[in-house]
């Protein structure tokens, strides 16, 4: 069955400090995996998608598949990049979401 | 052009009462989600409208609850005989129906049972 894990519900760190944000899954084929993010007072939104192998506000996802993680990676955090993170796996039709960490960026 | 939009934002009920949850998609497009939001449990899949196919029920917690989707636009979820474990935010998502195209959400309803 597809599950996805996000073992960190909270995680602190200072302006300027990496940050990243792990997630774990469980899944037999190709996954599809994504990133949403959901900021204060406003509407949860894609974040970025593996398949892009992009860079979004500076943000990097790899996904290692003998791992089986698809971590959220950023260099230096901003305050601005507090807020809701969520990993989610695509599979015939649905999505399947982790329980998200909270990112607080300490000034 | 406008997103999903989703009324009420906000529903308080007394345990037992039936409530309606609406969304609006956005125009065109043709997949529409459901799920709920409770604290620190993520985001739980409850069913899944594509066009004119049947829809996936299969993750409504139980026969309290059912959905609709009218004219392949506007959804109305309703749960019957409401619980105090179905407070919750309720989000929408619609997508243009191409596989594993970006959702994009509503605002969520958020629904306290007393």
């Amino acid at each position: 069955a597809q599950r996805v894990t996000q073992p960190e519900k909270l995680l602190s760190v200072f302006k300027g400090a990496p940050v990243e944000l792990k997630c774990n899954y469980s899944y037999s084929g190709s996954p599809e995996l994504f990133w949403y993010v959901q900021y204060s007072r406003q509407r949860l939104q894609l974040l970025l998608r593996h398949i892009s192998r992009e860079s979004i506000k500076g943000f990097t996802a790899d996904l290692n598949k003998g791992e089986t993680s698809f971590h959220l990676k950023k260099p230096f955090a901003q305050e601005e990049d507090s807020a809701m993170y969520y990993c989610a796996l695509y599979n015939f039709n649905k999505f399947y979401f982790g329980s998200g960490t909270k990112l607080n960026v300490k000034p | 052009g406008a997103g999903v939009s989703q009324s009420p934002s906000n529903k308080v009920t007394e345990k037992g009462k039936d409530v309606e949850l609406r969304c609006d998609p956005i125009s065109g497009h043709t997949a529409l989600y459901w799920y709920r939001q409770s604290l620190g449990q993520g985001l739980e899949f409850l069913i899944y409208f594509q066009g004119n196919s049947a829809p996936d029920k299969s993750g409504l917690p139980s026969d309290r609850f059912s959905a609709e989707r009218t004219g392949g636009s506007v959804s109305t979820l309703t749960i019957q005989r409401t619980q105090q474990e179905d407070s919750a935010v309720y989000l929408c998502a619609s997508t243009s129906g191409l596989e594993s195209d970006t959702q994009y959400f509503g605002p969520g309803t958020r629904l306290t049972v007393l």
